[in-house]
């Protein structure tokens, strides 16, 4: 199976930073990657396909890169609502797996 | 307006077993893949499986970790989406989600508890 770790588990912030979380493939997904966010009691929600591209809907402050086998999701200007825990999935081979998840939450 | 509605969930004792089904509407069925995803309190999701859409002749992936245990089905003139889980175990506990090809829209989730 293919390993997605996922760095930080836990990250602190304030409103108005930037942050990053990054996700490592321990194989070759391309750009099969997304990222999901999820509120407490709430289903995930899709924030990026296609490990660069906007879901619909989703605030332009939130943006994906990729350098190698590393997979970021980047958050511009944390807000009050950005507070939640966020998870990769890759998709490129089965079984599709999930990063362990990063709780982001306010400093 | 895209809606996927998970019915099914419980208290089911371990080796029981249990049908969870979805009820989707808002969107064309037959040209979605559809997903199950499971995820235990305070854990990671797991992808359980899926069941590809009409052009790709409605066949099946599962997660080795059921495989054989679990069957996805569908009946598309009725719009559903079925989870078959036997010889459950307690591992088996979790919130389990149906999700639209892509994971573009989930459902609100359906608890699943294995315990005597």
């Amino acid at each position: 199976d293919i390993q997605m770790t996922q760095s930080p588990s836990s990250l602190p912030a304030s409103l108005g930073d930037r942050v990053t979380i990054t996700c490592r493939a321990s194989q070759d997904i391309g750009n099969y990657l997304r990222w999901f966010q999820q509120k407490p009691g709430k289903s995930p929600r899709l924030m990026i396909y296609g490990a660069t591209n906007l879901a619909a809907g989703v605030p332009s402050r939130f943006s994906g890169s990729r350098s190698g086998s590393d997979y970021s999701l980047t958050i511009n200007s944390l807000e009050s609502e950005d507070m939640a825990i966020y998870y990769c999935l890759q998709h490129n081979e089965y079984p599709f797996t999930f990063g362990s998840g990063t709780k982001l939450e306010i400093k | 307006e895209v809606k996927l509605l998970e019915s099914g969930g419980g208290l089911v004792q371990p080796g029981g077993s249990m049908r969870l089904s979805c009820a989707a509407s808002g969107f064309t069925f037959t040209d979605f893949y559809m997903y199950w995803i499971r995820q235990p309190a305070g854990k990671a999701p797991e992808w359980l499986g899926f069941i590809r859409n009409k052009a790709n002749g409605y066949t099946t992936e599962y997660n080795p970790s059921v495989k054989g245990r679990f069957t996805i089905s569908r009946d598309n003139t009725q719009n559903m989406l079925y989870l078959q889980m036997n010889t459950l175990r307690a591992e088996d506990t979790a919130t389990y989600y149906c999700a639209r090809g892509a994971f573009d829209y989930w459902g609100q989730g359906v608890m699943v508890t294995v315990s005597s």
